[in-house]
This record gives C-alpha cells, sequence and structure tokens, in this order.
C-alpha cells in the first residue's frame, strides 16, 4: 500500500519567491502523479499531471518533476503571488497491488503575503 | 461545459437514515471515485470504479456502498449513516488509461452531518 508524504506541512513567504514543494511515494509502481490545488471549502484543480514513463511537466510559473526510482516529485513555483496562496496537494494512482487506486498526501498550506 | 456535478452540496441528516449522495459527469470519463476529507486525515478514497459495472474499494469502504449502472453516474449510498461519516465529500473523474488524459477533475463536494 501507498504512503504518500508532503514536506512542509505550511509555508509562509513574501511575494516574489521561488519556492518547492514536496512529495514522496513508498511504491515505484505508479501510473501517474499529479499535483493539485485546493482552496477553502472548495474542489480540487488539478494543475499538472506526470505519467509514470515522464521526468517533468511546465505549466505556466509550475513546473513538476518525478524521479519515480526514488519516489520523489517536487513542485516549483516561481515568482510566487499572493493568489497562489492556497493548500497543494499531490497523488498517485497505484499500478501495483491495488491496482487504480489514488493515495492523497496530505498537502502543503501555502500563504503568500504582499 | 465540462464537468463534475455532486448534490446536493450540503447536507443534515440523522444516525441510521439513508441517503444518497449522486455524482454526474459530461466527459465520457471511464474513471469514478468518492473520497473523504477530514481535517489531520487528509483525502481517502472510499471507492473508484474504473468502468460501467466495476467497482472497487478504496481506503475506507466501511458503510459505503456505490454502483456504476451508467458511465456518466456514480452514486454514493450510505445505508445507516452514523456520527462518524461526519465529513466533506468528493467525487471525482478521469479519463483510464495512459497518454497524459487522466487529469483527475472533482465536483465541488458534499459537507455532510450526521446527528
Amino acid at each position: 500500500k501507498q504512503e504518500v508524504t508532503q514536506i512542509p506541512a505550511a509555508l509562509s513567504v513574501p511575494e516574489g519567491e521561488n519556492l518547492v514543494l514536496n512529495c514522496s511515494f513508498t511504491d515505484s509502481a505508479i501510473y501517474n502523479l499529479q499535483w493539485f490545488r485546493q482552496d477553502p471549502g472548495k474542489g480540487l484543480t488539478s494543475l499538472l499531471l506526470i505519467q509514470s514513463s515522464q521526468r517533468e511537466q511546465t505549466s505556466g510559473r509550475l513546473n513538476a518533476s518525478l524521479d519515480k526510482s526514488s519516489g520523489r516529485s517536487t513542485l516549483y513555483i516561481a515568482a510566487s503571488q499572493p493568489g497562489d496562496s492556497a493548500t497543494y496537494l499531490c497523488a498517485v494512482k497505484d499500478r501495483g497491488s491495488t491496482l487504480g487506486r489514488l493515495y492523497f498526501g496530505r498537502g502543503t498550506q501555502l500563504t503568500v503575503w504582499p | 461545459e465540462a464537468q463534475v456535478t455532486q448534490n446536493p452540496r450540503y447536507l443534515i441528516t440523522v444516525t441510521g437514515k439513508k441517503l444518497t449522495v449522486t455524482c454526474s459527469q459530461n466527459m465520457n470519463h471511464e474513471y469514478m471515485s468518492w473520497y473523504r476529507q477530514d481535517p489531520g486525515l487528509g483525502l481517502r478514497q472510499i471507492y473508484y470504479s474504473m468502468n460501467v459495472e466495476v467497482t472497487d474499494k478504496g481506503d475506507v469502504p466501511e458503510g459505503y456502498k456505490v454502483s456504476r449502472k451508467e458511465k456518466r453516474n456514480f452514486p454514493l449510498i450510505l445505508e445507516s449513516p452514523s456520527p462518524n461519516q461526519t465529513s466533506l465529500y468528493f467525487c471525482a473523474s478521469s479519463y483510464n488509461g495512459q497518454g497524459g488524459r487522466e487529469k483527475l477533475f472533482f465536483g465541488s463536494g458534499t459537507q455532510l452531518s450526521v446527528l
């Protein structure tokens, strides 16, 4: 069974900083890894999806990398803005013993202050 | 507009009174799933379905039932709700397989309180 860990649990930075959020998982048998954003009281929005055969994906100021062999992914946010304040979650889709099941980390709560 | 629709948005009920939370998607997705989100515990998968008539248990299936008779709908049934099922529930859907189309789309959530 996968275990997904996100570090740090919370992060507070001034506007303009580049920052890195970390996600680790215990079993490399995955279909993909996704990064999500969740605003308070709202559903999750998928930001980036990295397939198991890929190393990274980029969208605007966001860049996500995947090192499947070491069980790690990072989400890099460039030039952070107050509007980036939200909780960021990662999730892996298992292709091992629990085929098709998704496992989420507990998230990193990001605050970007002006 | 592509979306996952959950109803109701808020629900207050009493212990033991059967309820159903509906979920519908208009994107022809094969994969659908239900999650509950609790403070300190994060998001946990309840059930998921890889396609019509195919369902599997997630991390926390006890006390829940699902069915997938049609591709677009995936209702969550609580036969006899208990207070420990008070939670924020999300439905989500995606395409199956490889190719980068497996982004998960979430509904807006159902806040359930069981008294």
